[in-house]
């Protein structure tokens, strides 16, 4: 079964504009994290955002900010005032068992293409 | 600056070779990944190693082995190479235990024909 699931494959977003970028997440374990990464067109895979499953406020790095609701396990990335070079693939993922002895994996979700438009 | 390091960027290789994709990080983490990313299928874990001589199944650890001899290295091989092994492979390494972003390599574009 999915453990990270991204539905939205592909998006236009106008320049200025804010976007969001869907993600849920299925787990039984109560300690995790989720991490958005950002990948363009380079290829190199940039972190972006972190919230973990204790926090209590959802994360916030500069334009991006991380809208978390632990009942319905989603973990959506919202981008604010988007810019031209935000145009790239944004992945979910996810530790689980972060107080375990032995190391955690992390599991990626599906990805979104984001395009911003001028 | 922190690095992982995947020797090649580009490999071409025959069906039926043995390859080798190695990873090098000099964070002194103790955990390191392998995945492979294929267009919409975002990234999927092959294998991972939480330390030294330790390693874990990812989801798609078939035609695939690893090899972590020395923490900062994470090798993996395909025994037999195949046409649908043709893929990005991405490492990356972790702290274990703590709450931190694990940092990726540049890929490498392994092409089998």
């Amino acid at each position: 079964a999915q453990k990270i699931t991204q539905t939205q494959p592909g998006m236009f977003v106008q320049e200025k504009e804010a976007v969001t970028l869907d993600c849920t997440y299925d787990t039984s374990d109560p300690s995790y994290g989720l991490f958005w990464y950002k990948q363009p067109s380079s290829g190199e895979m940039i972190f972006l955002i972190y919230q973990g499953s204790y926090d209590q406020q959802n994360a916030t790095e500069g334009r991006y900010s991380l809208n978390f609701q632990k009942a319905r396990k989603s973990a959506n990335l919202v981008i604010s005032a988007s810019q031209l070079g935000d145009s790239a693939m944004y992945f979910c993922a996810m530790r689980e068992g972060m107080i375990k002895a032995a190391g955690n994996k992390l599991t990626f979700g599906g990805g979104t293409r984001v395009l911003v438009k001028p | 600056d922190v690095k992982v390091t995947q020797s090649s960027r580009y490999l071409v290789k025959r069906t039926g070779e043995k390859v080798f994709l190695e990873c090098v990080q000099d964070m002194d983490h103790e955990n390191m990944f392998w995945y492979r990313q294929d267009p919409g299928l975002g990234l999927r874990l092959i294998y991972f190693s939480y330390d030294v001589k330790m390693k874990e199944k990812g989801d798609i650890p078939e035609g695939y082995s690893v090899s972590r001899e020395k923490k900062e290295r994470f090798s993996l091989i395909l025994e037999s190479a195949s046409t649908n092994q043709t893929s990005m492979y991405l490492c990356a390494s972790s702290y274990r235990g703590r709450i931190t972003e694990a940092f990726f390599g540049q890929g490498t574009r392994l092409t089998v024909v």
